[in-house]
């Protein structure tokens, strides 16, 4: 069964500052990997995925994300985050069967 | 085009109680998983529906049973609520049974058992 392994619970960066959230996983087959994004009483939304091809991978509002098959990892960046990125962030792994997520990292942007 | 729409939007139980979400999924989705999401913590994953028949399921007890109906909507029911049964429960839904091309998710329902 595959896992998922957010290494920060919080991440505090100020306005204009870039981030990085790291995000790694385990599983014994090939995998699809996402980031998710859930803003305060809502559900969650897709930021991007990885299914195959390019390990570099963009997504909606500024951020991407690069898969790394060695480290088994997948960590969302953005070069410059805006006070509206303040939100809880989640990672997950599917093996095309199921979907399975991390416990998240909360990124508090602060002015 | 609908999103994902999940009712109720809130919800309070007594301990020992039985609940029933629901759940219709995305314009053209065929499959509907169910995730449970405590306060400060990851969704978990219960189970997934599929062609009307649970086709993958999580590390959640028999209390936690679903449905789904031939126009892919689905139900999550619970029986005798515990008061750790209280959590955010989101519904996804995705094309075909795998998480190929990711899940929509709705606004989820907020189950507070007292």
């Amino acid at each position: 069964a595959q896992s998922v392994t957010q290494l920060d619970s919080q991440v505090p960066v100020f306005e204009e500052a870039p981030v990085e959230l790291r995000c790694n996983y385990s599983s014994s087959v090939s995998v699809y990997l996402f980031w998710y994004v859930q803003y305060p009483n809502q559900g969650l939304q897709l930021l991007l995925k990885y299914l195959s091809g390019s390990t570099l991978v963009k997504g909606i509002n500024g951020f991407e994300a690069e898969f790394n098959k060695s480290q088994t990892s997948f960590h969302l960046r953005k070069p410059s985050v805006h006070i509206s990125d303040t939100a809880e962030y989640f990672c997950a792994v599917s093996d095309g069967n199921d979907m399975r997520f991390g416990a998240g990292t909360r990124l508090t942007v602060k002015p | 085009d609908a999103g994902v729409t999940q009712s109720p939007t809130h919800l309070i139980k007594t301990r020992g109680q039985q609940v029933t979400l629901r759940c219709s999924p995305k314009s053209g989705h065929d499959t509907v998983s169910w995730y449970q999401q405590a306060l400060g913590q990851g969704p978990q994953f219960i189970f997934q529906y599929y062609e009307e028949e649970e086709r993958q399921r999580g590390n959640f007890p028999d209390r936690f049973s679903g449905h789904q109906f031939p126009n892919y909507s689905s139900e999550l029911n619970v029986n005798a609520l515990l008061l750790g049964d209280s959590a955010l429960y989101l519904c996804a839904s995705s094309f075909g049974p795998g998480a190929y091309y990711g899940y929509t998710f709705g606004s989820g329902t907020r189950l507070t058992v007292v």
